[in-house]
């Protein structure tokens, strides 16, 4: 149990453009969804918190309005990187969180690499 | 959330027992302590968590000291593909607030 998944696993896009990263949990409902950027060699910054329904909540410095976040239902979660810049290449990182339990954890997707040239 | 300080690198030999220890000596009585770790390119997976007892899962065990001011994780016969970064991570376990905090872990080499 307390599978994460993540699609794609790996995306190259252009500048300017947007690209969406979709982190599902396939058994079991997560109210709670994180989502991390991790940058080579550096460890994993949470970027934000997101809980089903709500609105999500950004770690100071990230930018909500470039980093649109949905968290439409218990088992998805959409994080979509707008107007793409090479700086915003990196490895993101979602993890699921259920009410309690094993559940209650926080178990982590695959990843997604994002290039942008 | 209290903070951890873990040795930057460790090695091990394939079959050995690999112990790696973690210090949060301002651990508060609420907060928990994870370990979860991180193979090269791939999300992270928990390992295991504990308060105050040892705790024992089929990973790994994690020992704690009586003062809670550390932690020692114990792969008992480490593999290949125990090759990974360990992170100990402390929070407490309270409502919405299960953000992790990622120091830059132990970067664990089990060697043959």
């Amino acid at each position: 149990g307390a599978v994460v998944s993540q699609h794609p696993s790996w995306v190259i896009c252009k500048s300017g453009t947007s690209v969406k990263i979709e982190c599902r949990s396939l058994d079991f409902q997560a109210t709670t969804m994180f989502w991390y950027r991790q940058f080579p060699k550096q460890s994993l910054m949470l970027m934000a918190t997101s809980n089903e329904g709500s609105k999500a909540t950004y770690e100071q410095g990230v930018e909500k309005d470039k980093f649109l976040i949905n968290h439409a239902s218990l088992t998805l979660s959409t994080l979509t990187v707008t107007s793409a810049h090479p700086e915003d290449s990196s490895f993101y990182i979602c993890s699921a969180a259920g009410l309690g339990g094993i559940y209650g954890e926080q178990y982590f997707g695959p990843g997604t690499r994002l290039t942008v040239t | 959330d209290a903070k951890t300080t873990q040795p930057t690198s460790m090695d091990c030999a394939e079959g050995r027992a690999a112990n790696l220890p973690c210090n949060h000596s301002t651990i508060s009585g609420n907060e928990y302590v994870y370990w979860y770790r991180q193979i090269h390119s791939q999300g992270p997976q928990y390992i295991i968590h504990g308060l105050k007892n040892n705790e024992t899962n089929e990973m790994a065990s994690l020992i704690i000291t009586e003062d809670r001011k550390s932690s020692t994780l114990i792969l008992p016969h480490a593999t290949l593909r125990d090759t990974a970064v360990y992170y100990c991570i402390v929070r407490i376990n309270a409502g919405n607030n299960r953000k992790l905090i990622w120091g830059l872990g132990t970067s664990l080499a089990v060697n043959p």
